[in-house]
């Protein structure tokens, strides 16, 4: 079975940090782009970062710029973000997404399509 | 890295059909053809419904279609049914390799 499953959410005072994890499972993972997305309370989706499949090429949201580290390790199908100088607006669901491939005539191509989501961590900073 | 700009709200009766418009920019939805749409049920994990400005993921109903007309992606839901009223997203690909969502829209079967 394809999925994703986060892991590492929890309570953190301002400024402090926190290391999310994705364990991705019945894919071969170093083929796909890997995204995080979050969501705050009540919110609307947020895009955070993504990470190619050797993690050759990385990606940023300005407002995560110089504060979140994405990385993943191969070896354990693992995608992980790690957030320092967490500010309250950092509080929200984080969900890690896989991005699709389309395939043509032998040719493939990230679709930028995020069809594999996973449950979602929750990552609450406290003032 | 501004949201793509959807309607708060869209409602319509069982049956009918209804359109969800996301407007970005040259940089974003009108520069690409990575536009996607994710259906959103309360305290789920968005669903893929749309990709490729058009193209149905294997398993969506034929009643949700997408389509695009420069800076400006549209969702329609045709045959409106109780199950579709949700939140929806855009999504596309930016320039600078980001991506951005668009404000999401609720979509209310009345």
């Amino acid at each position: 079975e394809v999925q994703l499953v986060e892991s590492g959410g929890g309570l953190v005072q301002s400024g402090g940090s926190l290391r999310l994890s994705c364990a991705a499972s019945g894919f071969t993972f170093t083929i796909y782009w890997m995204h995080w997305v979050r969501q705050a309370p009540g919110k609307g989706l947020v895009w955070v970062s993504r990470i190619y499949g050797d993690g050759s090429s990385i990606s940023y949201a300005d407002s995560v710029r110089g504060r979140f580290t994405v990385s993943r390790d191969t070896a354990k199908n693992t995608v992980y973000l790690q957030m320092n100088s967490l500010r309250g607006e950092d509080t929200a669901v984080y969900f890690c997404a896989r991005a699709s491939r389309n395939c043509s005539g032998g040719n493939c191509h990230s679709t930028d399509a995020f069809d594999i989501w996973g449950q979602g961590t929750m990552v609450t900073v406290s003032s | 890295q501004s949201a793509l700009t959807q309607p708060a709200s869209v409602s319509g009766s069982p049956g009918q059909s209804i359109t969800i418009s996301c407007t970005g920019t040259s940089s974003d939805v009108g520069g690409h053809d990575f536009v996607s749409w994710y259906q959103q049920h309360p305290d789920k994990a968005p669903k893929l419904m749309i990709y490729e400005v058009s193209n149905r993921p294997s398993g969506i109903s034929i009643r949700f279609s997408g389509s695009k007309s420069g800076n400006t992606a549209s969702l329609t839901i045709s045959g409106l049914q109780a199950e579709d009223e949700a939140d929806y997203y855009c999504s596309s690909y930016s320039s600078s390799n980001t991506q951005v969502f668009g404000t999401g829209t609720k979509v209310t079967v009345l």
